[in-house]
């Protein structure tokens, strides 16, 4: 079983429909980071959260630490969100590690 | 401000050969971690380089090493290449020792043949 793990893997959606991505992780973390990624490799940074909930335009990320879980909802989708979102876990060692989940795969159609 | 950048693009090597992997972080950021991200797989947490010094590793073996450099750019090396190495190979910088948020680059993508 892995350390972190997203659901689900692949997302189909129509223009406008309401997402949400989930993450589950079975380590202690002090952050949690939500990516997204383009086809081509480039990762962008959208949120790290240690706790509470944050949003940024059309997305919101929540994180609930008790029970160890998080999710991204984007609202109002649109196709330029198709790409892929993964989570990541910052351990609570002493030393800055990171477990990445391996990824929602989106695709919003017009 | 510029954003991490990374060198170079795309790279193809044979097994056995050795690899340098280049990366400039965002102005500002002291901290540089690297990742391997194999084909339909997440990113790998390779290791993380703060001030100069390596501080946290991952699973990877000897053969995966790093510098960082005064001005905080960073490389890493890849020895004796398999072809397991064949990945896409990311940095992200940030700050105080990475518990800040991170800041990607666009990667080098590494085929090993």
């Amino acid at each position: 079983k892995n350390e972190v793990e997203q659901s689900p893997q692949n997302l189909t959606a129509q223009e406008g429909e309401f997402i949400t991505i989930n993450c589950s992780y079975s380590v202690g973390i002090s952050a949690l980071h939500w990516l997204q990624q383009h086809p081509g490799g480039g990762i962008v940074s959208l949120f790290m959260l240690s706790s509470g909930k944050k949003k940024h335009g059309r997305l919101i990320a929540t994180i609930n630490i008790q029970e160890k879980h998080s999710s991204l909802h984007i609202t109002a989708s649109h196709p330029r969100d198709s790409a892929v979102y993964i989570c990541a876990v910052r351990l609570t060692s002493g030393t800055y590690k990171y477990i990445f989940g391996t990824g929602t795969r989106l695709k919003v159609l017009a | 401000e510029t954003g991490v950048t990374q060198s170079p693009t795309h790279l193809i090597k044979t097994r056995g050969q050795q690899v340098t992997l280049r990366c400039s972080s965002q102005s500002g950021h002291n901290t540089v971690s690297w990742y391997q991200q194999a084909l339909g797989q997440g990113p790998q947490f390779i290791f993380q380089y703060y001030r100069e010094e390596e501080n946290g590793r991952g699973n990877f073996p000897p053969r995966f090493s790093g510098l960082q450099f005064p001005n905080y750019s960073s490389e890493l090396n890849v020895n004796a290449l398999e072809l397991d190495d064949s990945a896409l190979y990311l940095c992200a910088s940030s700050l105080a020792g990475g518990r800040s948020e991170q800041f990607f680059g666009p990667g080098t993508r590494l085929t090993v043949l």
